[in-house]
């Protein structure tokens, strides 16, 4: 069965640009969550999505955003780029909401804001 | 607020000892899991400690429970270079993730 695949891998933006990042999660998988890894703040969750519905969001800026397609594949939008956006966003994958289902993770897109 | 602390956040260590990494959280949470990173891929699962008093092993790797105390270990036996590697712990609260700054793990030969 194929992992959770993320697309670009790599990402080099400008300031004030806007940006999106896709993921698809294992086949039959529902629920993808999103999370920032940054050297600074570590791990944090940004959003959860299941069945095309935000269910959970963590402490960030509206400039994140996420959308889930009737596919469960999932992409997150980050407008008007800070430099502090630059980070390794993660997409993990789940069969039901919510993390008491093992979540596996895609290898993640790293995105860089000059 | 749910704080999941770690440590050591460092640790080199000599090929064939033992050690443990600690992984204190602050409010309750009946679910703990631990994740191994290396640098620049992404997190993999290795365990999943769901009740108190869990303890789960997969090779030199042992993990344990105890919610009373909010503390899990991760306990590593007789070290070898491949199990170098950033490990995570993190709990669930509010259906969120929470996780630790993470054990950064130098194993030498």
């Amino acid at each position: 069965k194929a992992g959770v695949t993320q697309t670009p891998r790599y990402l080099i933006k400008t300031r004030g640009q806007q940006v999106t990042l896709s993921c698809s999660p294992i086949s039959g998988h529902r629920s993808v969550s999103w999370y920032q890894q940054t050297p600074g703040q570590g791990l944090q969750f940004l959003f959860e999505y299941f069945s095309e519905t935000q269910r959970n969001k963590g402490n960030f800026p509206g400039r994140f955003s996420g959308r889930q397609f009737s596919n469960s594949r999932s992409e997150m939008n980050v407008s008007t780029l800070e430099l502090g956006d630059s980070a390794l966003y993660l997409c993990a994958s789940s069969l039901v909401v919510g993390p008491r289902s093992e979540q596996y993770f895609g290898p993640g897109t790293r995105l860089t804001v000059t | 607020e749910l704080k999941v602390e770690q440590n050591p956040l460092f640790l080199s260590m000599q090929e064939g000892k033992n050690y443990t990494i600690y992984c204190n959280y602050s409010t309750t949470s009946d679910r703990l899991y631990w994740y191994r990173q290396d640098p620049g891929k992404s997190l993999e699962s290795l365990f999943v400690l769901l009740s108190n008093g869990a303890v789960k092993q997969e090779g030199r790797l042992m993990a344990s429970l105890d919610t009373k105390a909010r503390l899990s270990t991760l306990h590593i036996t007789a070290a070898v270079h491949d199990l170098s590697a950033t490990y995570f712990c993190a709990v669930d609260r509010d259906d969120k993730i929470i996780f630790g700054k993470g054990t950064r793990l130098h194993i030498l030969p």
